[in-house]
């Protein structure tokens, strides 16, 4: 039941931006659009959200359409450790994330 | 300091017998979570609980009952396992209920035989 869909794989070269889209056509007024990532064998990390604006913090920049009907996610100098499987989840809370397939992206030297 | 931590990492064991997979949070949170992510890597949540009641119970066999001693803790005990409960199974836990990052534990591999 996610609401989003996401590219299956990404390739991206390490020191370049690594620009992942999320199309999320039926999100309602309430509800955010949340990024994670998983490295391999580990568990999750929370990346970014936003609901309207663009956001930006220490790991990525969010980009939201006008629409808010898409999204993309910036990783401004990819390296190898960004390595993993991203995903977009859109939520209006009440804790629970649902997690889709994700885009796998592989940063090379 | 780990954020949240899960004990065992690695857990093997036979059909039918019960087992627990215990998680603990220092980050002060009240509301913590269990997830299941099987061998096709889909990541679904099972439980949450805030300030140690149950908030979210998502269709779970009843054999997996999970147990909140206090608000740093999410215990989840499994009856009678079933190869079916082979998976990686993942705590995390968030500062709020509501809209709110969450913050995952490394993870216990469970493995039925």
């Amino acid at each position: 039941d996610a609401k989003t869909t996401q590219p299956t794989s990404m390739d991206c070269a390490e020191g370049r931006a690594a620009n992942l889209p999320c199309n999320h056509s039926t999100i309602s007024g309430n509800e955010y659009v949340y990024w994670y990532r998983q490295i391999h064998s580990q568990g999750p990390q929370y990346i970014i959200h936003g609901l309207k604006n663009n956001e930006t913090n220490e790991m990525a920049s969010l980009i939201i359409t006008e629409d808010r009907k898409s999204s993309t996610l910036i990783l401004p100098h990819a390296t190898l450790r960004d390595t993993a499987v991203y995903y977009c989840i859109v939520t209006s809370g009440f804790q629970k994330l649902v997690f889709g397939t994700g885009t796998r992206l592989l940063v090379s030297p | 300091d780990t954020a949240v931590s899960q004990t065992p990492k690695y857990l093997v064991t036979q059909m039918g017998n019960d087992k627990s997979i215990k998680c603990e949070q220092n980050l002060g949170h009240d509301t913590m979570y269990w997830y299941k992510q099987d061998s096709k890597k889909f990541l679904k949540i099972m439980f949450s609980y805030n300030n140690k009641e149950l908030i979210i119970n998502e269709t779970v066999p009843n054999r997996f009952s999970p147990k909140s001693p206090d608000k740093a803790h999410l215990n989840l005990h499994i009856n009678s396992l079933e190869l079916g409960d082979s998976a990686v199974y993942f705590c995390a836990s968030s500062q709020n209920p509501g809209t709110d990052e969450q913050y995952f534990g490394p993870g216990t591999r469970l493995t039925v035989t």
